[in-house]
């Protein structure tokens, strides 16, 4: 069964330094998402992106956070200067559009020195 | 504004025994409604989905949620747990003019042997 990938699973970074978290959707999905879970906390709803734009984003997503489909089948979100509250798991989601489900990943955890 | 309720942080149940989680629901417009679960490490798998039609719906691992309009609610319940369902267990909803999913806060179910 398809499933949406990330990678990595893990990342450490300092506090200011840029990140770019990777997800390859399901092949034939056209819907894009981002989500995070800060520890203990409720997933929350960052960004989704549709035909190469942004469709709708949360008040969290900020100028400090961009998305991107660099080629045919990866999806990036980049944070530009972290700090220490963008510690949190971030989830990646496709559908293949409007109200259809949508597959998560499995998530990258992002720790902020 | 949009929110979803899991009042129940925690719950623990026997191996064996019935099951509930409760899931209510404050939404302006006609609902989708999802349950998904999240063992430890795990990404979001999909349970269940309500979009319309039946409001008894069956999902994976034996589950089931009914959609009651009137109460706002989506409860989920499995007539016999497994320890394997120890898990955290999140409802979502969504509807039509928006992307984003909003997820309530989790339960987090234990099992005793």
């Amino acid at each position: 069964e398809p499933e949406v990938t990330q990678t990595p699973s893990h990342q450490v970074t300092q506090m200011g330094q840029e990140v770019i978290l990777r997800c390859v959707p399901i092949s034939n999905h056209l819907y894009f998402y981002w989500y995070r879970q800060i520890l203990g906390q409720k997933v929350e709803f960052l960004v989704s992106f549709y035909n190469n734009e942004i469709s709708e984003k949360s008040e969290i997503f900020d100028d400090q956070f961009s998305v991107e489909r660099p080629d045919g089948s990866n999806f990036t979100l980049k944070i530009r200067s972290t700090k220490l509250e963008d510690s949190a798991m971030y989830f990646c989601a496709s559908n293949a559009g409007g109200t259809d489900t949508q597959y998560f990943g499995p998530g990258t955890r992002l720790t902020v020195l | 504004a949009q929110s979803v309720t899991q009042p129940d942080i925690h719950i623990t149940v026997s191996e064996g025994a019935s099951l509930e989680l409760r899931c209510n629901y404050s939404y302006g417009a006609t609902p989708y409604l999802f349950w998904y679960v999240q063992s430890p490490g795990q990404g979001l798998q999909l349970l269940l989905k309500y979009f319309s039609g039946d409001t008894l719906v069956q999902g994976i691992k034996g589950f089931e949620a009914e959609f009651k309009r009137s109460q706002s609610s989506f409860n989920l319940r499995k007539p016999s747990v497994h320890w394997s369902d120890a898990a955290e267990y999140f409802c979502a909803v969504t509807t039509s003019g928006t992307y984003k999913y909003i997820f309530g806060t989790g339960t987090r179910l234990k099992v005793l042997a």
